[in-house]
């Protein structure tokens, strides 16, 4: 199983600015996925990103709001632009197993907007 | 609809006792069943993995699919107080196809 870490593991951040969160495995991996998990709701997958090319977004996330960046097979980032205090969830970073469907999850990244 | 739908608890139970946590899914094209525990302020970490139905033993754990009735269960052998978390179920149809979380169901096992 991959190891994976985040930085940082929280924050409190004002309105209207932004938040860049760092996401390192200890192996190369193809796939990485960031994930908003809010109160009382289910993981919610923001975007995919592969190596070398752009994210792929889901539906109800845009790039100018979470950009992302994928320099290398073990790293990845994940802006949070213009925050509002909607955007207060955690945010996780996983990777891809042995299969699609075998997930490994960072510790998670816990925002608080105010 | 929510696509897969969990109780979310919470759902106490005695040291020892044999615990059965529930999804429900909607979308037939499933395939694929995942079972992930929570720790407070930890990330998710996969547990049980199946494909289409049938049940699937590991240790005390013991995942089981009914596709006839969209029905996943995750049953706990001699539940002991380390497997207080939230477990969350999943699911896709497989190949490269988003996977799909319930929302969680908080357990606590009680010493």
């Amino acid at each position: 199983s991959a190891v994976i870490s985040q930085k940082p593991s929280r924050d409190i951040c004002q309105r209207g600015t932004s938040l860049t969160i760092q996401c390192q495995v200890d192996s190369q991996v193809t796939m990485m996925f960031w994930y908003r998990q809010q109160p009382g709701q289910s993981l919610t997958l923001i975007a995919t990103a592969n190596q070398g090319s752009e994210a792929t977004y889901e539906s109800g996330f845009v790039i100018d709001k979470f950009p992302i960046s994928r320099p290398n097979l073990t790293f990845s980032t994940l802006t949070v632009s213009n925050m509002s205090p909607e955007d207060s969830s955690i945010y996780l970073c996983s990777v891809e197993g042995t299969s699609y469907n075998e997930q490994f999850f960072g510790p998670g990244t816990r925002l608080t907007v105010l | 609809q929510k696509e897969v739908e969990q109780d979310p608890g919470p759902l106490s139970v005695p040291e020892g006792a044999i615990v059965s946590l529930n999804c429900t899914y909607s979308n037939s094209a499933f395939q694929y069943f995942m079972w992930y525990r929570q720790y407070s302020r930890k990330g998710p970490e996969l547990l049980m993995y199946t494909y289409s139905s049938g049940n699937k033993e590991d240790g005390r754990f013991t995942a089981q699919v009914d596709k006839s009735s969209k029905y996943i269960s995750l049953f706990i052998r001699d539940s002991q107080p380390s497997d207080s978390a939230t477990y969350l179920c999943a699911s896709n149809s497989g190949g490269y196809q988003k996977v799909t979380f319930g929302t969680g169901t908080k357990l606590q096992v009680i010493p």
